[in-house]
């Protein structure tokens, strides 16, 4: 069965600094994606990564995908409140996506 | 908007009763999915179609559960005999199917069983 581990499971933090989350799993994932899901929403995809070693930047946010494509890493430089929510990963093909448990971030003011 | 619709947003019921949602996918994606979200869990595999063909279904969909996209178009999901257990967001997506395709979630039903 395939699993993916996400940590932190919280991160508070205060806007301006940096962070970083982490989505590892022990099995091969031919891509994984980044999504952000606000409260009472439903997730909304932010990059899919599938090349291993591949890095995305999208604005303040950069993404990694391991060499060996079995975890992922999501850079945020200078978080804002607007980064508050929950991120998570997904991996997989073809819609059966298997999610990860998330990272509840919150960016104080 | 022509994004990914779902009715009722919120449903409160009470166990040993049926319940319905519908999904109203973007227009033309072919694909739609089904997904249960529980608090503090990312969102769990129910089920998805290609069209009008339920091509898989989760074991998590036990057979109090079952599913329709009769057009290809709108889907439903039906849980009869609710139980408290069944309390939990239902998402739904859709997508072209394309390989590493992009999901696109509605807001969810917010499904409580007292």
């Amino acid at each position: 069965t395939q699993l993916l581990e996400q940590s932190p499971q919280f991160l508070s933090i205060q806007e301006g600094e940096n962070l970083t989350v982490y989505c590892n799993s022990s099995s091969v994932f031919s891509s994984l994606q980044w999504y952000r899901q606000e409260p009472g929403e439903g997730p909304v995809l932010l990059v899919t990564v599938v090349t291993g070693g591949e890095v995305k930047k999208l604005k303040r946010l950069t993404f990694q995908f391991g060499d060996a494509r079995k975890d992922s890493s999501l850079h945020i430089t200078a978080a804002q409140p607007g980064d508050t929510g929950l991120y998570l990963c997904a991996g997989g093909s073809q819609g059966n996506l298997i999610f990860g448990k998330g990272t509840k971030l919150s960016v104080k003011p | 908007d022509t994004g990914v619709s779902q009715n009722p947003r919120h449903k409160i019921t009470k166990r040993g009763q049926n319940v319905t949602f519908r999904c109203d996918p973007i227009s033309e994606h072919n694909r739609l999915y089904w997904y249960r979200q529980t608090l503090g869990q990312g969102p769990e595999f129910l089920t998805y179609f290609q069209n009008e063909a339920q091509l898989e279904k989760s074991r998590l969909l036990s057979d109090r559960f079952s599913a329709e996209r009769p057009k290809g178009s709108f889907s439903t999901l039906e849980i009869q005999r609710t139980e408290q257990g069944d309390s939990a967001m239902y998402l739904c997506a859709s997508s072209t199917g394309h390989i590493n395709e992009k999901l696109f979630f509605g807001s969810g039903t917010q499904l409580s069983v007292l």
